[in-house]
């Protein structure tokens, strides 16, 4: 399957400051990639479709100018959390859709103090 | 299983001994269903699949059945060895909603040696 890359592993920021987390798809060409939100011991949950060359969808509820996504090559795309605060303190995911399977990245731990 | 409250329910198993999964999925009209293991701190790896044109679909060392009648889909893992213990999520999808996975809310496996 699509080998998915996804930097930072893990990131401490203060509260206030913006963090950009990396989802790169290393094998594959991803037009779709879909980033995800987990908390602990719970399952995940879709945040938004990433499209390269066009805006993201947003799931409902989800703040589109405070989790900013940008897919600007069809290897890249990045998620942006802007003026975090503790409660952004989550596990964020990447996946690349390669047919109608999804293929993961290792995560990234956000912690906003 | 599904989570309940703050917790993810629980298998312990035997080393060497078979595991069961289960999964009651939500939407009838989905047609494709994901099995997907997580190991603390990263990202859902994927581990067999099945359509809802079947009922039983086998891998290496793992199976999966679906039940469309009562909307119940299981993992079963022979012979549990220790790098199996990890929480595993289903996921279900439904073609005319394009890859956007429906997870469900996870069981943690624990291999006893």
């Amino acid at each position: 399957g699509a080998v998915v890359s996804q930097h930072p592993s893990r990131v401490i920021c203060k509260s206030g400051t913006s963090v950009k987390i990396e989802c790169r798809s290393l094998d594959f060409q991803a037009t779709t990639m879909f980033w995800y939100r987990q908390f602990p011991k719970k399952s995940l949950m879709l945040m938004a479709t990433s499209n390269e060359g066009s805006k993201a969808t947003y799931e409902q509820g989800v703040e589109k100018d405070k989790f900013l996504i940008n897919h600007a090559s069809l290897t890249l795309s990045t998620l942006t959390v802007t003026s975090a605060h503790p409660e952004d303190s989550s596990f964020y995911i990447c996946s690349v859709e390669q047919g109608e399977k999804l293929f993961f990245g290792s995560g990234t731990q956000l912690s906003v103090l | 299983g599904e989570s309940v409250g703050l917790h993810l329910p629980t298998l312990s198993v035997q080393e060497g001994d078979n595991s069961i999964i289960n999964c009651a999925y939500s939407n009838s009209a989905s047609d494709y269903f994901i099995w997907y293991k997580q190991e603390s701190g990263k990202g859902p790896q994927f581990i067999i699949d099945i359509r809802s044109n079947m009922d039983k679909r086998q891998g290496q060392r793992v199976t999966v059945l679906l039940n469309k009648t009562v909307k119940h889909l299981s993992l079963q893992i022979a012979a549990t060895q220790p790098g199996d213990s990890a929480v595993y999520f289903c996921a279900e999808n439904m073609e005319a909603a394009g890859n956007k996975l429906t997870f469900g809310g996870g069981t943690r496996v624990l291999v006893k040696p």
